[in-house]
């Protein structure tokens, strides 16, 4: 159980171009999504909470404009970074929770973003 | 303000072995201590996790011991195998906002 799934694994963009990054909860209902980005070998960097029906929460220094993420279901939240740049290249990864157990937060396989 | 630290940032263990690493923090608020394994190029998987009103918790080969007074606690990793050859990020959280901290992460690397 507690299955998180992203999509896609791995895109390529051109500069000035937007991607969209989906996740998705595949066996449980996501009442908070969490969007991350980690460079190499480096930690994860919280970049903002989505609560299902809700506008995301973001993090100091994330610009809300270039990363769009919606939560419009209880099993799907979208990252979209629009106007992408190479400096936007990295690898992102989401991750839910469910009501039922607040603490515990379930990540997805990652998508890595490479701009060109 | 890094309010998880954990060592070492790198370490390197004979198949076998004993792997441990640490992690301290500083805020008593927190009250949730996971641990997550990542694999290259894959997203983190919750390992093990203990809450404070336990001195350790123990899942097959993998324990987390935990001091409150001290606020510190450690993953061990018994009879490491290669296979176990990852980055180990601890984190802690509190029922606040229930969204974790991550230590900068560990890669351990178990040699056969």
């Amino acid at each position: 159980g507690a299955v998180v799934s992203q999509h896609p694994s791995w895109v390529i963009c051109k500069s000035g171009t937007s991607v969209k990054i989906e996740c998705r909860s595949l066996d449980f209902q996501a009442t908070t999504m969490f969007w991350y980005r980690q460079f190499p070998k480096q930690s994860l960097m919280l970049m903002a909470t989505s609560n299902e029906g809700s506008k995301a929460t973001y993090e100091q220094g994330v610009e809300k404009d270039k990363f769009l993420i919606n939560h419009a279901s209880l099993t799907l939240s979208t990252l979209t970074v629009t106007s992408a740049h190479p400096e936007d290249s990295s690898f992102y990864i989401c991750s839910a929770r469910s009501q039922a157990g607040l603490y515990e937060q379930y990540f997805g396989p990652g998508t890595r973003l490479t701009v060109t | 303000q890094q309010q998880v630290k954990q060592s070492p940032q790198s370490l390197i263990v004979q198949k076998g072995g004993i792997s441990i690493i640490n992690c301290a923090y500083e805020n008593t608020a927190f009250d949730y201590f996971p641990w997550y394994q990542q694999f290259p190029g894959k997203g983190p998987a919750l390992l093990i996790a203990i809450r404070p009103d336990v001195s350790e918790k123990k899942e097959g080969r993998f324990t987390i011991s935990f001091n409150k007074s001290a606020k510190q606690f450690s993953l061990h990793i018994m009879d490491s195998q290669p296979g176990d050859s990852a980055t180990y990020f601890c984190a802690a959280s509190s029922g606040g906002s229930y969204i974790p901290t991550f230590g900068r992460g560990t890669s351990l690397i178990v040699h056969p």
